[in-house]
């Protein structure tokens, strides 16, 4: 099976620019998680999309979106971006939930000018 | 609130040596702890995980890591480090449809 693909890689924005990223989990998997990875912060939870839902929120504020579809790939959005916003995006998936084993993709690194 | 605490940022070891890195958990039910690791320009590979059961799990890559409730504690252990073992480690805990915490992570270094 293909692994976790997230796209694109690398992406350089300016502040206040919006910027969405794209995450494919591994066929079958239906839940898909994204994090946050900074030097500072470490890895902090984003959300979490099951079945086109959202089931779980973390601390982060209401520029921060994401959204799930029907084939269970998935998409974040974080508009009027901050330079703090720089950062490595992990996106990860399971079967059913962040109880299970997830599986990370390489992440996206967004650095925010 | 759930917590995890990783007491050391960076460890060196040489090669061949033992390994032990330490997690120290909060959490108000039965957890669900795993290990995670990630090498520089990737993302992150589970080492393994617990559940329930067995209080020493044995992982992938030569891990093992014991839970001890007592301690709130699920430190990872490896008898013999090898140099590509050199990695950012990262503890992790959740429960049920609970989101995942992850401690900040320790940076191992071996040399040769």
């Amino acid at each position: 099976k293909a692994g976790v693909t997230q796209t694109p890689r690398y992406l350089i924005k300016t502040r206040g620019q919006q910027v969405t990223l794209s995450c494919s989990p591994i066929s079958g998997h239906r839940s898909v998680s994204w994090y946050q990875q900074t030097p500072g912060q470490g890895l902090q939870f984003l959300f979490e999309y099951f079945s086109e839902t959202q089931r779980n929120k973390g601390n982060f504020p209401g520029r921060f979106s994401g959204r799930q579809f029907s084939n269970s790939r998935s998409e974040m959005n974080v508009s009027t971006l901050e330079l703090g916003d720089s950062a490595l995006y992990l996106c990860a998936s399971s079967l059913y939930g962040t109880q299970e084993t997830q599986y990370f993709g390489p992440g996206t690194r967004l650095l925010v000018l | 609130a759930q917590s995890v605490t990783q007491p050391d940022i960076h460890i060196t070891v040489s090669e061949g040596a033992s390994l032990e890195l330490r997690c120290n958990y909060s959490y108000g039910a039965t957890p669900y702890l795993f290990w995670y690791v990630q090498s520089p320009g990737q993302g992150l590979q589970l080492l393994l995980k617990y559940f329930s059961g067995d209080t020493l799990v044995q992982g992938i890559k030569g891990f093992e890591a014991e839970f001890k409730r007592s301690q709130s504690s699920f430190n990872l252990r490896k008898p013999s480090v090898h140099w590509s073992d050199a990695a950012e480690y990262f503890c992790a805990v959740g429960g049920n449809t609970d989101k995942l915490i992850f401690g900040t992570g320790t940076r191992l270094q071996v040399f040769p």
